[in-house]
């Protein structure tokens, strides 16, 4: 099992661009998490899909923040345009559903900096 | 809301002392409660859980307890080593999705 992949590991990208994260779930999981992490507010839960419809999106900062899940065996997180703010790193994790319980397997993260 | 207040770190003890720490929750409900840790450049790896009251979760010589009373998690362990060095993220799920706190760093030294 590959686990959880998130691509790029690393972005830099310029503030005003655009920037398009991705992520392939663990086949047969049906739950998506899109997570933000910073040392100032630690981890955050962006949104997350069951069977590739997102169920819960208040986590999203505003609107340049969007995410999809066209297929069971892929996402993306798109920011456009990107800001200085929102340098941090991007977690994606999948789960078998109904198993918040524990069943969460994460990606490594993407490291995005915006400059 | 829900969520998971757990003790500020870093926390920096030598190899082989006694380590606790301290995670409390605010939930309505009977959530699962998780620790999790995060090691350099990783993802965070699922350590234990417990699903209901005085469950104890073990896992690599760390335990906690779920005490619904004092609504707390702590988590223990008799006698670090080095290779423990991470951040350790207490969590609770009352439904699909998992609340985090914001992690305690823990370094150990030889």
């Amino acid at each position: 099992d590959a686990g959880v992949i998130q691509s790029p590991r690393h972005e830099v990208t310029e503030m005003g661009q655009e920037v398009t994260l991705r992520c392939k779930p663990i086949s047969g999981h049906n739950s998506l998490f899109w997570y933000r992490q910073t040392m100032m507010r630690g981890l955050e839960l962006l949104i997350y899909f069951n069977n590739n419809v997102p169920i819960d999106d208040s986590g999203m900062p505003e609107d340049r923040f969007s995410a999809k899940m066209p297929n069971a065996s892929f996402s993306t997180l798109k920011i456009q345009p990107s800001e200085p703010r929102d340098s941090a790193v991007y977690f994606c994790a999948s789960s078998p559903r109904g198993q918040g319980i524990g069943g969460y397997t994460f990606g490594s993260g993407t490291r995005l900096t915006v400059v | 809301g829900d969520s998971v207040t757990q003790m500020e770190g870093p926390v920096t003890l030598s190899e082989e002392a006694f380590l606790t720490i301290n995670c409390t929750y605010t939930a309505t409900g009977y959530p699962s409660l998780f620790w999790y840790v995060q090691y350099p450049g990783e993802g965070l790896q699922l350590l234990l859980k417990a699903t209901k009251a005085d469950d104890k979760g073990s896992n690599k010589g760390f335990e906690a307890t779920y005490r619904k009373e004092t609504t707390s998690f702590h988590l223990e362990k008799g006698s670090v080593q080095v290779s423990d060095s991470a951040v350790y993220f207490c969590a609770l799920s009352p439904n699909d999705k998992i609340i985090f706190g914001k992690g305690t760093r823990l370094h150990i030294l030889p």
